[in-house]
């Protein structure tokens, strides 16, 4: 019964692309939505979020795009750089309660 | 500013045997997580502290897991006696803002990985 869902495991794309990666979720209470990011042996760092009241936010390379009708998100990353290489975790969290994760998606940036 | 550290950072362990992880958190922040995860799965909730009163317990998976943060600072999860199914690894998050307030932006620490043969 997970409430975050991460359908792709892993994603590949070329240097300069655009990586989209997505998230599906199930409870329409969440408030937030987040997106971290994780190297191999670090702890995820925060990376972007969006309110539930908004469809879209932005921060340099990366812009989250939320779809409630739908209950889906997607982080979306131009261009795409072999540095963004990482473990990207979606999360959600409702009033009060705790962040809750998806599976992950392994993105893999050739150059 | 350190940032969230955690000790040990891999521990290797047999069934039956005890294992105490620790945690300390930005200096200030109030609010202290536990989250685990296993290999290839999602990253797990496991109890929320507030200074030294635990806020939500709902994670933790049986009573082999017992966590403290005495004085509100650090915080120790003790696994006794450890399972095959406990391996994993361990993350520790903080945040100075309540759950109220906070957007979901938190903290972590690098994990602490536990092997339980």
């Amino acid at each position: 019964d997970q409430q975050v869902k991460q359908n792709s495991p892993s994603l590949s794309v070329q240097e300069g692309r655009i990586s989209i990666l997505n998230c599906d979720y199930t409870n329409s209470m969440f408030d937030y939505f987040l997106w971290y990011k994780k190297y191999p042996a670090e702890g995820p760092t925060f990376l972007i979020s969006i309110s539930s009241i908004k469809d879209k936010n932005e921060d340099g390379r990366f812009t989250v795009f939320l779809n409630k009708s739908a209950k889906h998100l997607s982080l979306h990353i131009v261009p795409s750089q072999p540095g963004d290489s990482a473990v990207y975790f979606c999360a959600a969290k409702m009033a009060g309660t705790a962040l809750i994760f998806g599976k992950g998606t392994t993105l893999s940036v050739s150059s | 500013e350190a940032g969230v550290t955690q000790f040990p950072s891999h521990s290797v362990i047999e069934k039956g045997q005890t294992v105490t992880l620790r945690c300390d958190p930005i200096s200030g922040h109030d609010n202290l997580y536990w989250y685990r995860r296993v290999m290839g799965k999602e990253i797990k909730f496991l109890l929320h502290f507030v200074k030294e009163s635990k806020q939500d317990e709902s994670g933790m998976p049986n009573n082999r897991f017992l966590a403290e943060r005495t004085g509100g600072t650090y915080s120790t999860l003790k696994v006794q006696p450890a399972e095959l199914e406990d391996s994993g690894v361990y993350f520790c998050a903080s945040s100075p803002l309540s759950l109220r307030e906070n957007t979901g932006e938190l903290f972590f620490g690098e994990g602490s990985r536990l092997t339980v043969l």
